[in-house]
């Protein structure tokens, strides 16, 4: 019953560094979207996925990539990290059918020093 | 464009009361769902409730209601008999197409005892 799996929780990069954020999730969803949460601030959708080899940006797309091979599996890289991408981030997965709820990742906390 | 304003950005309650915390939205879209989260202070996101655009009555979840007046734009949610384990970030959410969300910036709740 594991549902959205984020990894890893903690990471500090420093600036000019590239990693990959790991998401998947094992509900059998099309949807699934990454959103930075910034301090005092609410979730913002980075890009998001409607199924298996296909994405598209969403409102704060810049210094990111993904990609969607499978279903289960939704990566967000960071090619060269900034200090102004520290942030919490968030994998979020739902279901197309009708307005469903998202379900969360328990959340990475990266730091770019 | 979609927004979510929470004007909120403290709230305090006495335990056993009930309390508001507001939400407006906008949007040109004629179906959106509108959600809330909490985010207690270890940082999970918890979907708490969900009202669709065309239902005809408000949502409720055991202690949870929305209060959804769709001509104000406006999905306020109602927490009856507060408890501390209340305490948290509370995040109002919209729903469109392809489930991307939008989020306003939170209210923090306290629930004194």
């Amino acid at each position: 019953n594991a549902g959205v799996t984020q990894t890893p929780k903690f990471q500090v990069l420093k600036t000019g560094q590239s990693m990959t954020l790991q998401c998947a999730q094992d509900m059998n969803h099309e949807y699934m979207s990454w959103y930075r949460q910034d301090p005092g601030m609410g979730l913002r959708l980075i890009h998001y996925s409607v199924g298996a080899g296909i994405t598209d940006q969403g409102e704060v797309p810049n210094g990111y990539n993904v990609s969607r091979s499978t279903t289960e599996d939704f990566p967000l890289r960071l090619l060269s990290a900034a200090p102004s991408q520290t942030s919490v981030y968030f994998c979020a997965s739902s279901s197309p059918a009708g307005n469903t709820e998202a379900f969360f990742g328990q959340g990475t906390r990266l730091t770019v020093v | 464009a979609q927004k979510i304003t929470q004007t909120q950005p403290g709230m305090f309650v006495q335990e056993k009361e009930a309390v508001t915390l507001d939400c407006t939205y906008d949007t040109s879209d004629p179906s959106y769902g509108l959600f809330w989260y909490k985010q207690p202070s270890s940082g999970e996101m918890i979907f708490l409730i969900y009202q669709g655009s065309y239902d005809q009555q408000n949502a409720t979840e055991g202690r949870y209601s929305l209060n959804f007046q769709k001509a104000r734009k406006s999905a306020n949610l109602v927490i009856s008999a507060s408890q501390l384990g209340d305490s948290a970030m509370y995040f109002c959410a919209m729903g469109g197409n392809f489930n991307k969300f939008y989020f306003g910036s939170g209210t923090k709740l306290n629930v004194k005892p």
